[in-house]
């Protein structure tokens, strides 16, 4: 069965940093494509980060670009986003998603920015 | 960026009656490689969204077939034929030809 189990969320005061980690399993994590999408409370999907299934490319939204920065680690089946200099706009649930183009969602982990 | 815009925005629908979205683009979503990357997602209260449709028409293992999916180019359609209660939900178009990746608005699909 495929998984994708996201962690890493909390509540972060503005300016502050937070890792969040996907945890995949049931497929071959190093032949696919990964993303972040994030979903502002109430609102609708927004992508935030792509890497291929090597990690070669890489690509990000404009409005993380120069703060969010994203990896991953195939042996481990693993994929980080590095989140610096968050701001209050910042806060929503991220997904985990193999893919964009046949998508699988993981559940999704919480982040709050707020004072 | 890819602007999609979906229409319309909610959806009053009778049980067992039919609903349809519609998603434009605002530029081709045909990709060099020959294939459109239109994609159709529902979001159920409480629930991540999950992929209903990809390539414009194809429909994921357990989809029930009363979804369908048809366009091409910069116009595209959801069809849900017969609207049973567990469809309630909101259903987003996304492109995936280019990057950014952007989603539409969202349809709110509610019952009457």
């Amino acid at each position: 069965e495929v998984q994708l189990v996201e962690s890493g969320g909390g509540l972060v005061q503005p300016g502050g940093s937070l890792r969040l980690s996907c945890a995949a399993s049931g497929f071959t994590f190093s032949s696919y494509e990964m993303n972040w999408v994030r979903q502002a409370p109430g609102k609708g999907l927004e992508w935030v980060s792509y890497i291929s299934s090597s990690g070669s490319s890489i690509y990000y939204a404009d409005s993380v670009k120069g703060r969010f920065t994203l990896s991953r680690d195939n042996a481990n089946n693993s994929l980080y986003l590095l989140m610096n200099s968050l701001r209050v706009e910042d806060s929503a649930v991220y997904y985990c998603v193999r893919s964009t183009r046949s998508s699988f969602w993981g559940q999704g982990t919480l982040v709050t920015v707020s004072s | 960026d890819i602007v999609m815009t979906q229409t319309p925005l909610s959806s009053p629908v009778t049980l067992g009656q039919p609903a349809s979205i519609s998603c434009r683009s605002s530029q081709s979503l045909v990709h060099s490689d020959g294939n459109t990357y239109l994609s159709w997602l529902q979001q159920r209260p409480g629930q991540p969204p999950r992929l209903l449709i990809y390539k414009i028409s194809n429909r994921l293992s357990g989809v029930p077939d009363r979804f369908s999916g048809s366009g091409a180019g910069t116009d595209f359609t959801l069809k849900i034929s017969r609207v049973e209660a567990e469809d309630v939900g909101v259903y987003y178009c996304m492109q995936a030809t280019q990057f950014p990746r952007t989603f539409g608005q969202g349809t709110k699909v509610e019952i009457k």
